[in-house]
């Protein structure tokens, strides 16, 4: 079955990068994009972007533009995200998500929560 | 910048039939948005429901379904037991790779 595993949690001071991994089992890596999205406290879900099956192709929301990438290693078949210039009001957890092949996410990582502060 | 909108909460009977919408602020919704619904309880993750409109994900009862309702999306709950309360997410794909969630509904079952 499809299985995403995320890192675990990260305190981080405003300024400062983060890097959330998401390691996939269960299904072939390189036919589905992934998707990462984010739950800031008492807030709904926001889509922050994708990464497409090659790894070449990335889709960023406008509000995270500059400050986010994405990448795959499929020698591992791990996701990652890395978001940089760190705020406080980027604490929340985030998710990756594969895709269900026809648009829109189907399997979840279990969340990464990050904390940013001084 | 356009908002996708959902009803900030529905309250329905054990055994009643609730349906959620999901709009564009601007313009209406249709199939080629891919419209998705996500079950979630802050700070988990999301349950898929229904993506591409009205294909359910693996597990999902069919008393959960999907469709276009005039100019919106729409998931309903048919049959709602105890366990559906919750909050309730669409997400729209608003083309060249760019997906929307909505603004979110919360289900009181009661």
């Amino acid at each position: 079955q499809v299985q995403l595993v995320q890192s675990g949690a990260e305190v981080k001071k405003p300024g400062a990068s983060v890097k959330v991994s998401c390691k996939a089992s269960g299904y072939t890596f390189t036919r589905y994009h992934m998707h990462w999205v984010r739950q800031a406290p008492g807030q709904g879900p926001e889509w922050m972007g994708q990464i497409n099956p090659s790894g070449d192709r990335t889709d960023y929301a406008q509000k995270f533009q500059g400050r986010i990438t994405m990448t795959r290693d499929t020698s591992t078949s791990t996701a990652y995200m890395e978001l940089s210039s760190l705020r406080p009001e980027d604490t929340a957890v985030y998710f990756c998500g594969r895709d269900s092949g026809k648009y829109g996410a189907e399997n979840w990582g279990q969340g990464t929560l990050v904390t940013v502060s001084s | 910048q356009t908002v996708v909108t959902q009803e900030p909460s529905f309250s329905v009977s054990p055994g009643g039939t609730v349906t959620l919408t999901c709009g564009l602020s601007s313009g209406s919704v249709s199939t080629t948005n891919y419209p998705s619904w996500y079950q979630q309880t802050p700070g988990q993750a999301p349950r898929t429901l229904i993506y591409s409109t009205n294909t359910r994900s693996s597990g999902v009862p069919d008393r959960f379904s999907g469709s276009i309702l005039g100019i919106k999306a729409a998931l309903t709950i048919t049959g709602a037991q105890a366990d559906d309360e919750s909050d309730y997410y669409c997400a729209l794909y608003m083309g060249s790779g760019i997906y929307v969630f909505g603004t979110g509904t919360k289900v009181t079952v009661l």
